[in-house]
């Protein structure tokens, strides 16, 4: 069965820091994509980062990163320099059996001033 | 003008009431999704289409019904629902059902379902 794990309900996070959140999967496919959405409270989903089981480097975009292990099953999104802006919840995805895509249970980023 | 653009944002009804909710994309993208967000419950998929065919329904309640008369426009027909329906509703689309590599889902903003 494929399953995406998120452990951190949430976090506490001073503004300009940088901050990790956690994902592990579970998957015997293998070839896989990883997905990063945020999801302000107005509750839009914005889709953030993307990696595929086979990249090589870790993705990146902007302040966005994604520390992938793949012996671990992790997929862990870097925010650097973390902005008020980016309080939110945030999403690991999966892309599952028959290219849908699973979902976490999220968590709620706060960021302090 | 975001891609996906679902109405109405809120919607309040009693158990007995029948409405539906839209979706529309103007990515041009051929498969279109609808996902129910519960409080401090995943993302649960409940359909899928692709280029106007259902390709997927994940157990929902027939108080649900979809309808997708084109590959832009997505319909989420509610009656008889239950308090236990109050959620937020997302209606996404992507490239194509089934397409891999990074084709990310992009999301409308939600309708917050509330059940009297």
């Amino acid at each position: 069965a494929q399953k995406i794990t998120q452990t951190q309900p949430g976090m506490f996070v001073q503004e300009k820091e940088a901050v990790t959140l956690d994902c592990t999967y579970d998957t015997s496919d293998p070839s896989y994509g990883l997905f990063w959405y945020k999801q302000p409270s107005s509750g839009e989903m914005i889709f953030l980062i993307y990696q595929g089981s086979y990249d090589q480097q870790n993705a990146t975009e902007g302040r966005y990163s994604l520390n992938f292990q793949k012996a671990r099953k992790s997929a862990n999104l870097v925010i650097s320099a973390s902005q008020l802006g980016d309080s939110a919840m945030y999403f690991c995805a999966m892309r599952g059996r028959l290219n849908t895509i699973i979902f976490g249970s999220g968590t709620r980023l706060s960021i302090r001033p | 003008e975001t891609g996906v653009t679902q109405t109405p944002r809120h919607l309040v009804m009693g158990m007995t009431n029948k409405k539906s909710l839209k979706c529309e994309q103007h990515l041009g993208h051929n498969a279109m999704y609808w996902y129910k967000q519960s409080a401090k419950k995943p993302l649960e998929l409940m359909f899928v289409y692709s280029l106007e065919e259902r390709v997927e329904n994940n157990s929902v309640p027939s108080r649900f019904s979809p309808e997708c008369p084109n590959s832009s426009h997505l319909f989420l027909h509610l009656h008889t629902l239950q308090p236990e329906d109050s959620a937020l509703y997302l209606c996404a689309s992507s490239q194509n059902y089934g397409g891999g590599g990074n084709q990310p889902q992009h999301f409308g903003d939600g309708t917050r379902l509330s059940i009297l």
